[in-house]
């Protein structure tokens, strides 16, 4: 059965400190991957997707970036944090299939400081 | 990209029948509809997905009309562990690989 892992659960950053996110995927081969953020009481907004190994699709301007080193392998960066990077980060794979069902993992809380 | 619009908020007591209708005007003709359950802390959960029709299974049922401009959700006597989020999102028919999620609707389940 496939697993899809995030690290870390929690974190606490000062603002202006980089950042770093990953996510694994087990159990699957050439997964389309996802980095969603959610502020507080809000939904789900798509900051990046991937269909394979450094193709990384932006889908909003901002001060974060990803990238897809191996085929199972996704990672949020930011080279500075701003207080609005604040938020909840989901990490999701989907089968390249049409159209196949996202599989969420089990976040990231991020508070910047 | 069609967009979709949910209301934000719903009420409602244990053992009665939710429906949650969305709004898709510009549903593209290759969209699908897929329907997320999330907890507090947690990500999204796959509840169901339809493109047409009616779709049911052990824990939904998805209503979508001729058009396809709107579906419902419906969760039959519900609980208060169904109390969650609900999103209703629209496949892109262009790219499937991209997915993008509604405002989402609030269930609160009363005892």
């Amino acid at each position: 059965s496939q697993t899809i892992h995030q690290w870390p659960a929690t974190l606490v950053q000062p603002v202006g400190s980089p950042l770093s996110l990953e996510c694994t995927v087990e159990g699957t081969s050439n997964p389309n991957l996802y980095w969603y953020r959610q502020a507080a009481g809000r939904g789900l907004q798509l900051l990046f997707y991937s269909v394979g190994i450094g193709q990384i699709s932006s889908e909003v301007p901002q001060n974060l970036s990803a990238s897809r080193p191996q085929d199972r392998q996704f990672i949020l960066s930011s080279k500075k944090l701003l207080l609005s990077d604040s938020g909840f980060y989901l990490c999701a794979w989907s089968g390249a299939g049409v159209p196949d069902t996202q599989y969420f993992g089990p976040g990231t809380r991020l508070t910047v400081l | 990209l069609a967009k979709t619009t949910q209301p934000i908020s719903m009420d409602s007591y244990e053992g009665q029948e939710v429906n949650i209708t969305c709004s898709h005007n510009n549903i593209a003709t290759n969209d699908y509809i897929t329907w997320y359950q999330q907890f507090p802390s947690q990500g999204p959960r796959f509840i169901i997905q339809g493109y047409k029709t009616k779709v049911t299974n052990e824990v939904a049922s998805l209503f979508i009309p001729a058009d396809r401009k709107s579906s419902t959700l419906s969760l039959p006597r519900v609980s208060l562990s169904d109390t969650a989020v609900y999103y209703c999102l629209v496949g892109d028919g262009d790219n499937f690989n991209k997915f993008y999620f509604g405002s989402g609707t609030k269930l609160n389940v009363k005892p």
